[in-house]
């Protein structure tokens, strides 16, 4: 059966880097790019990026070119998303999510992690 | 604010059949057939319900339905039954520098 576990729950400062992971199992993690979802409390989701694991090629949404990191690591079938500074305005909900169809980066989510609740605050 | 305009709430009674809207822009729903909907409960990851405008990913569902029209798109729910209550999202591909957009949900109440 296919899966992604993400990492737990963090409690963080601002300021502060953090870096989350989602791993994959039950199918060819290089086969499928995994993308990152925000979803702020109360909020929709919103699309943050995505990452073919294979060749490491990344595209982000404008909205979080520069503010995250997506990277993986295909040795382990993981996927990671990453922060230098955080800020107030980071604390969310995040999935990793993998798109229907093989090596499609855009294309709908139909396996998606469990979430993790990062909260950042003084 | 959220690219995609969905109503906020949409209620119905069990057995009834109830439609949600998505309205975008020729940038995006008008122009692609990369719409999906999206099913989530409380404390729970969304779940996909239709991909490409009208597709039913296997073991969901009958009674949920897409279709599109323009620059909107729709998800309509027959049959309406309790576990059918939660929040709805849609999404798109869009050809601005975000990639994807979603909706800002609709939350589906079953009376």
């Amino acid at each position: 059966e296919v899966h992604l576990v993400q990492s737990g729950a963090e409690v963080k400062k601002p300021g502060e880097s953090l870096k989350i992971s989602c791993k994959g199992s039950g199918y060819s993690f290089t086969s499928y790019w995994i993308g990152w979802v925000r979803q702020m409390p109360g909020k929709g989701p919103e699309w943050m990026g995505i990452i073919n694991p294979g060749d490491s090629d990344t595209r982000y949404s404008v909205s979080f070119q520069g503010q995250v990191t997506i990277s993986a690591d295909r040795s382990i079938s993981t996927a990671y998303l990453q922060w230098s500074s955080l800020k107030a305005s980071d604390t969310a909900m995040y999935y990793c999510a993998r798109p229907q169809r093989a090596m499609r980066a855009y294309d709908a989510f139909d396996i998606w992690g469990q979430g993790t609740l990062v909260t950042v605050s003084s | 604010q959220s690219a995609l305009t969905q109503p906020a709430s949409v209620s119905g009674s069990p057995g009834q059949s109830i439609t949600i809207s998505c309205t975008g822009t020729s940038s995006d729903i008008g122009s692609y057939n990369y719409v999906s909907w999206y099913q989530q409960h409380p404390g729970k990851a969304p779940k996909l319900m239709i991909s490409d405008v009208s597709n039913r990913p296997s073991g969901v569902s009958i009674r949920f339905s897409g279709s599109k029209s323009g620059n909107t798109a729709s998800l309509t729910i027959s049959g309406l039954q309790a576990d059918d209550e939660a929040d709805y999202y849609c999404s798109s591909y869009t050809r601005s520098s975000s990639l994807f957009v979603f909706g800002a949900g609709t939350k589906v109440t079953v009376l």
